[in-house]
């Protein structure tokens, strides 16, 4: 059964301060691997895609990582600001872009 | 503004009722997918249309739940009957066939009292 996990449930971090989001996955076949944020009552936004060939991208503030043999990736959030706060879903696309496979989230709280 | 869009953002029914919910994908895309969030949860996966065509349904859509693409623009999704355990956030998203790569709406808040 295709899996997405997620760690930890929630993290507070004082603004600022950097943190750095799990996902382990087994999803099969693998297409690739976005991060989504998605705030309170919204939508969720794609922050990052990673193919299977690459280990490291950033976006801003943002960087991403995957290891495709561990089926692992982090996403790293540098400088933290109070609009970070939210929750960041990994997700894991398969079967021509249809079949999503959704983690559960790391709610993220940023506080001053 | 030219991505996805959902309405009503929220709704609130009493147990019983019908409430249908309106969907409209970025305009070139001929993909579209209903999900449902539960609090805490990540999306699960309701249908998609490729076009007009209902292309697969989740175990999860009850026969109580319908959901249209008339022209292959927007979509709507009913749930007769309504239920306390549909109170959830739906959820729409567009994409085209073979990108990897879905947009999300912002919801529609539903909530069954």
């Amino acid at each position: 059964k295709n899996q997405v996990e997620q760690s930890p449930q929630s993290l507070i971090i004082l603004e600022g301060k950097n943190c750095t989001l799990q996902c382990n996955y087994t999803v099969s076949p693998f297409s690739n691997l976005r991060w989504y944020k998605q705030d309170t009552g919204r939508g969720p936004v794609s922050l990052t895609i990673m193919t299977f060939s690459e280990n490291t991208k950033s976006n801003g503030r943002y960087t991403a990582t995957l290891d495709a043999d561990t089926k692992q990736s982090s996403l790293h959030i540098t400088a933290s600001q109070l609009s970070d706060s939210a929750s960041y879903i990994c997700v894991v696309y398969t079967g021509g872009g249809n079949k999503l496979t959704f983690g559960t989230g790391t709610q993220l709280k940023v506080e001053l | 503004d030219t991505g996805v869009s959902q309405d009503p953002r929220h709704k609130i029914t009493k147990r019983g009722q019908n409430v249908t919910f309106r969907c409209d994908p970025i305009s070139e895309h001929n993909r579209l997918y209903w999900y449902r969030q539960t609090l805490g949860q990540g999306p699960e996966f309701l249908t998609y249309f490729q076009n007009e065509a209902q292309l697969e349904k989740s175990r999860l859509l009850s026969d109580r739940f319908s959901a249209e693409r008339p022209k292959g623009s927007f979509s709507t999704l009913e749930i007769q009957r309504t239920e306390q355990g549909d109170s959830a956030m739906y959820l729409c998203a567009s994409g085209l066939a073979g990108v990897y790569e879905q947009y999300f709406g912002p919801g529609t808040r539903l909530t069954v009292t």
